[in-house]
């Protein structure tokens, strides 16, 4: 059965910082890995996705690698913005069942000014 | 686009209620999906139509809960009898191609069970 861990659970820098969050996954045998940022209140909004044969993917100071063999994935943000203050989950359909996909419990990201 | 639409937004209902949560998705997509979240499980996912059609319903947590999805543009989710531990945020995301391609997911409705 697969399983997705998030680390850190919480994190709190200064604005300008160069972050990394990271996700874990037991079964290699993913589709695809995805990335996503939940603002308080509201519905997720997509931000990467990386094909199981890519090794990363980048989006404005957004940068997510994959590492298949280890079962890993890390989102890269660069200069953190207070508006970049979110809850971040990733995502990942296994093969076994490609439809559904299994989160993560999320990082919760707080920049400050 | 409008994005996913979810109504209501907000309903707190007492035990034993009948709740019907709503969802329009995104004009062309063929995916729908219903999710709850909750602080103790995560993001869970319920059910999965692919053109309309339940293809997995594992999720679904006892009988008490039905989804439908009439036609390509409306779902329901409901909940007969509600109990307390229904209460959770619930999401409807649509794709164009079902679960490993984007999703896009709706603003949620939060449902209080007293």
């Amino acid at each position: 059965k697969q399983e997705v861990t998030q680390i850190p659970a919480a994190l709190s820098v200064p604005e300008g910082e160069n972050l990394v969050l990271n996700c874990s996954f037991t079964d290699s045998a993913i589709y695809n890995l995805q990335w996503f940022r939940q603002d308080p209140g509201k519905g997720l909004t997509s931000l990467l996705l990386i094909q199981s044969s890519q090794r990363e993917q980048t989006s404005g100071r957004l940068n997510a690698s994959l590492d298949k063999s280890s079962g890993r994935s890390t989102l890269y943000i660069a200069a953190s913005q207070p508006g970049d203050s979110a809850t971040y989950l990733c995502a990942v359909p296994p093969l076994y069942n490609t439809d559904k996909l299994i989160f993560g419990t999320g990082t919760r990201l707080q920049v400050f000014p | 686009d409008a994005g996913v639409i979810q109504s209501p937004r907000h309903e707190v209902t007492e035990m034993g209620q009948e709740v019907t949560l709503r969802c329009k998705p995104i004009s062309g997509h063929n995916s729908l999906f219903w999710y709850r979240q909750t602080m103790m499980r995560g993001l869970e996912l319920l059910i999965y139509f692919n053109n309309n059609v339940p293809i997995d319903d594992s999720g679904m947590p006892e009988d008490r809960f039905s989804a439908k999805m009439p036609n390509a543009s409306f779902s329901t989710l409901k909940i007969q009898p509600s109990e307390p531990r229904d209460s959770a945020v619930y999401f409807c995301a649509s794709s164009w191609g079902g679960g490993p391609y984007e999703q896009f997911f709706g603003p949620g409705t939060r449902l209080t069970v007293l």
